[in-house]
């Protein structure tokens, strides 16, 4: 089975509807993460959580909102969809880094998302 | 701020060697890294180096780092059409309690 998770892995919705997607992680990992994807624009972070009670803006957190209702579980809603968010949605965990440690990442399959 | 620059294409035959590079601006990352992307998956670490040293070698894999030119390089030796896909390279951010920050990525094209 796969270490993390995310439902759907398509949608196709309109400009204004609500969407949300889900990430499951079987990792054990205290930090998760949600990143969009868009051609020549490379990985930008949208939101990032380092346990459940701590949740912090990325680089692109307007439009977005998100939710970790476990250590295990962190979805990314999206409350009024425009077609500027059409994009595919990756969701990543990882270990809380010693000093010094290797900054591993693994990432999900992603969720191609697009609003017409 | 910080950032990390790569070209976004790299076209080359079987057989060849490919060397995607990047520059990066914080030379405080401890490490830097390579991620993978394959089609229809999401990213995986390939590789890293520490940032005291200037070479890593792994079976086909090859990094060079110039801290001085704050450069970075990864080299595939003999690419396979299996190593078509897009290379991410990645350090860690200063802020952000150590985020990692992406290039935009190299999208590598094998040809047979």
């Amino acid at each position: 089975d796969a270490d993390v998770t995310q439902t759907p892995r398509n949608r196709i919705t309109k400009t204004g509807k609500r969407i949300m997607l889900e990430c499951s992680q079987t990792k054990g990992h205290d930090r998760m993460y949600w990143y969009r994807q868009d051609p020549g624009l490379g990985l930008r972070l949208i939101y990032y959580s380092f346990d459940v009670k701590d949740i912090n803006k990325g680089e692109i957190s307007d439009g977005y909102s998100v939710s970790r209702q476990a250590q295990a579980k962190f979805s990314l809603s999206l409350e009024s969809a425009i077609p500027n968010q059409t994009a595919l949605y990756f969701c990543a965990t990882s270990d809380t880094p010693g000093t010094g440690s290797v900054r591993e990442q693994f990432f999900g399959p992603g969720t191609r998302l697009t609003v017409l | 701020g910080e950032d990390v620059e790569q070209s976004l294409f790299l076209s080359v035959r079987e057989g060849d060697s490919s060397v995607i590079n990047c520059t990066y601006t914080d030379s405080s990352s401890t490490y830097l890294y390579w991620y993978k992307q394959e089609p229809g998956a999401g990213l995986q670490l390939l590789t890293y180096i520490f940032s005291n040293m200037d070479m890593k070698q792994d079976q086909r894999l090859t990094v060079l780092l110039n801290k001085k030119d704050k450069h970075l390089s990864l080299r595939i030796a003999d690419t396979q059409t299996g190593d078509s896909a897009i290379y991410f390279c990645a350090e860690t951010s200063r802020g952000s309690q150590g985020n990692l920050i992406f290039g935009k990525g190299t999208k590598l094209s094998v040809k047979p």
